[in-house]
């Protein structure tokens, strides 16, 4: 069974930090991973995968994510926060061959002023 | 580009009544996904269609829940009777051929109250 964790409920940053989000990841097999954000009332919005290759991924808003396999991780990072980056941040895993999407329960990420 | 289109945005209806649910993928895409978004259970897979033909429905949590495609380009969820457990977000989702590399794209939701 594949499974996914995100250790933070919350992370909360000033505008122009850093921004870290936290993800590992339990598959059988090389693992397909996926970042998507959910703004209130908005469905998921695909914001990076990691296939194969290089392993740190870019993707859509400036973010970019590191596949790291001996820890298992899948980290979703931003160099300089906005608040427009205020939302709920769902990291994803699935087996190759696998239709099945597993969910990680979540990180609501505030960036203040 | 059209993303995927969910229809009612809200819906508010009393208990026992029948809800329907309404989704259109995005043109081209083989794969559909209805899921179930709760601040308990956080998403859960419902079912999901292969070239309109439902592949997986072990998500389905009971009886009064039933969902079809009629064509490539629709899908239906339905419950009845409806409980007031059922409230939730409900997202279609729709995915294109080698489905496991590539992402899911959502619809905005069908946000679902049962008094």
């Amino acid at each position: 069974a594949q499974s996914v964790a995100q250790p933070e409920d919350q992370v909360n940053v000033a505008e122009g930090n850093p921004l870290t989000v936290k993800c590992t990841y339990s598959v059988s097999g090389n693992p397909y991973l996926f970042w998507y954000v959910q703004y209130p009332n908005r469905g998921l919005q695909f914001l990076l995968k990691y296939i194969t290759g290089d392993n740190l991924v870019k993707g859509s808003y400036g973010f970019e994510a590191e596949f790291n396999k001996s820890q298992t991780s899948f980290h979703l990072k931003k160099p300089s926060a906005l608040v427009s980056d205020s939302a709920l941040y769902f990291c994803a895993v699935r087996a190759p061959g696998d239709y099945k999407l597993s969910f990680g329960a979540g990180t609501t990420v505030t960036v203040r002023a | 580009d059209a993303g995927v289109i969910q229809s009612p945005r809200h819906e508010v209806t009393e208990m026992g009544q029948e809800v329907t649910l309404r989704c259109k993928p995005i043109s081209g895409h083989d794969y559909l996904f209805w899921y179930r978004q709760t601040m308990m259970r956080g998403l859960e897979l419902l079912i999901y269609f292969n070239n309109n033909v439902p592949i997986d429905d072990s998500g389905m949590p009971e009886d009064r829940f039933s969902a079809k495609m009629p064509n490539a380009s629709f899908s239906t969820l339905k419950i009845q009777p409806s409980e007031p457990r059922d409230s939730a977000v409900y997202f279609c989702a729709s995915s294109s051929q080698g489905v496991d590399r590539q992402p899911q794209h959502f619809g905005d939701g069908t946000r679902l109250s049962i008094l």
